[in-house]
């Protein structure tokens, strides 16, 4: 069974910080792995989306790294702000035996990240 | 395209009632999943449709909840004699299958509270 933990739960640094948060999952056979953003009360936020074949991905301040073979994903953050508060959630695509098409998502329980200006 | 549009957004309801939510998924996406979130947790699978057809269950989904998805398009999700242990976010995703990389959208969630 696929299971996936982010550490840590909880992050605060101030503005302008350039931070990493961590993704480990123990099979490494995936397809894809993603990385969320969660508002309070609010849905999901697809930021990055890496491919299994694939090392890094990036989009504007963001950067996601895949190491299959190790289990790991990071998400690096740079020159962090106030509105990059939110809980960040990393989640691993595993292929449905009903579908081998379709895939779910196996969540790790996320990093709560506050920014302080 | 609006994106995948949940109601209600919240609910409230004494232990014991019966709840349903709606989910619209975005147009002409054929595959729609829904999730739980529990506070402090990451959502977890709850069950998987193509088309009108619902394909996969996870063990979570107990003879309390029911999930449909006539005429494939929108979805409803049952959850019967509901217990405290039910309140939960529940999230609905769809994708679609000419996507190339399947990427599930999300909407905004139902919130439940079971007193």
């Amino acid at each position: 069974k696929q299971e996936v933990t982010q550490i840590p739960a909880a992050l605060s640094v101030p503005e302008g910080e350039n931070l990493v948060l961590n993704c480990s999952f123990t099979d490494s056979a995936i397809y894809n792995l993603q990385w969320f953003r969660q508002d309070p009360g609010k849905g999901l936020t697809s930021l990055l989306l890496i491919q299994s074949s694939q090392r890094e991905q990036t989009s504007g301040r963001l950067n996601a790294s895949l190491d299959k073979s190790s289990g790991r994903s990071t998400l690096y953050i740079a020159a962090s702000q106030p509105g990059d508060s939110a809980t960040y959630l990393c989640a691993v695509e595993g292929r449905l035996l009903s579908d081998q098409g379709a895939q779910k998502l196996v969540f790790g329980q996320g990093t709560r990240l506050t920014i302080n200006p | 395209d609006t994106g995948v549009s949940q109601n209600p957004r919240h609910k409230i309801t004494k232990r014991g009632q019966n709840v349903t939510f709606r989910c619209d998924p975005i147009s002409e996406h054929n595959r729609l999943y829904w999730y739980r979130q529990t506070l402090g947790q990451g959502p977890e699978f709850l069950t998987y449709f193509q088309n009108e057809a619902q394909l996969e269950k996870s063990r979570l989904l107990s003879d309390r909840f029911s999930a449909e998805r006539p005429k494939g398009s929108f979805s409803t999700l049952e959850i019967q004699r509901t217990e405290q242990g039910d309140s939960a976010m529940y999230l609905c995703a769809s994708s679609s299958r000419g996507l190339a990389k399947n990427i599930q959208y999300f909407g905004a969630g139902t919130r439940l509270s079971v007193l």
